[in-house]
């Protein structure tokens, strides 16, 4: 399985910043990593597919970029709302798999 | 606007089955071009997916639970179920169920999501 793996594991930030959340593949994946948003109690949300596409009715401050190993989810000027846990996926090889996340805190 | 919604018994005793159900509204299971797909997650944060299946009937599951695992699909009755076997402590977890897709670009992703429900393992 290719195993999947964020950088930092939780962040800290304030309104307002500017924040990059990592993710780095155990091998070449292309752009098949998708991006998903979750906050307690609540089921994932797609905000990226493709690395660098947005979802429907994401708000444009979320971006991504990337390809082959490394991808970045940036989040432009963060809202209250932003606060969350954030994953990736890939799409590149099945059995698809997840990262362990990134916990995006409030400073 | 489709929505999913799982539902099932929230305790389970070892070595027994897992059943839970996911009912699709506001849209059709027969749909082309979606994989009905069924993701845990355990307490400790880890999302898993246990494999989908497609209106044709074809299924894939995750190889670390193949041989515990059945996803099956009633179109008259707009649910799919997911079936685990011989369960431990270790199944412990959030089951969510979720539509996947594909874009034109041809990768596949989880666009809609079930709210998600828990299953303890325990006698």
């Amino acid at each position: 399985d290719i195993q999947m793996i964020h950088s930092p594991s939780s962040l800290s930030a304030s309104v307002g910043d500017r924040v990059t959340v990592t993710c780095r593949a155990s091998e070449n994946i292309g752009r098949y990593l998708n991006w998903y948003q979750q906050k307690p109690g609540k089921a994932p949300k797609l905000l990226i597919y493709a690395a660098s596409n947005l979802q429907s009715g994401v708000p444009s401050r979320f971006g991504g970029s990337g390809s082959g190993t490394d991808f970045t989810l940036t989040i432009s000027s963060l809202q209250p709302e932003d606060f969350a846990t954030y994953y990736c996926q890939q799409s590149y090889s099945m059995p698809y798999t997840f990262g362990p996340g990134t916990k995006l805190e409030i400073k | 606007q489709a929505q999913l919604q799982e539902s099932g018994p929230g305790l389970v005793k070892p070595s027994q089955t897992l059943s839970l159900t996911c009912n699709v509204s506001g849209g059709s299971l027969s749909s082309g071009g979606y994989y009905w797909s069924w993701i845990r997650q355990h307490p400790g944060k880890d999302l898993e997916w246990i494999g989908y299946i497609y209106p044709s009937g074809s299924t894939f599951y995750n190889p670390s639970l193949k041989s515990r695992v059945t996803i099956s699909l009633d179109t008259s009755t707009k649910h799919f179920s997911l079936r685990l076997s011989s369960v431990t402590a270790a199944d412990t977890a959030v089951y969510y169920c979720a539509r996947m897709k594909s874009s034109s670009m041809t990768i596949y992703y989880f666009d809609l999501w079930g709210q998600g429900t828990l299953v303890t393992v325990s006698s």
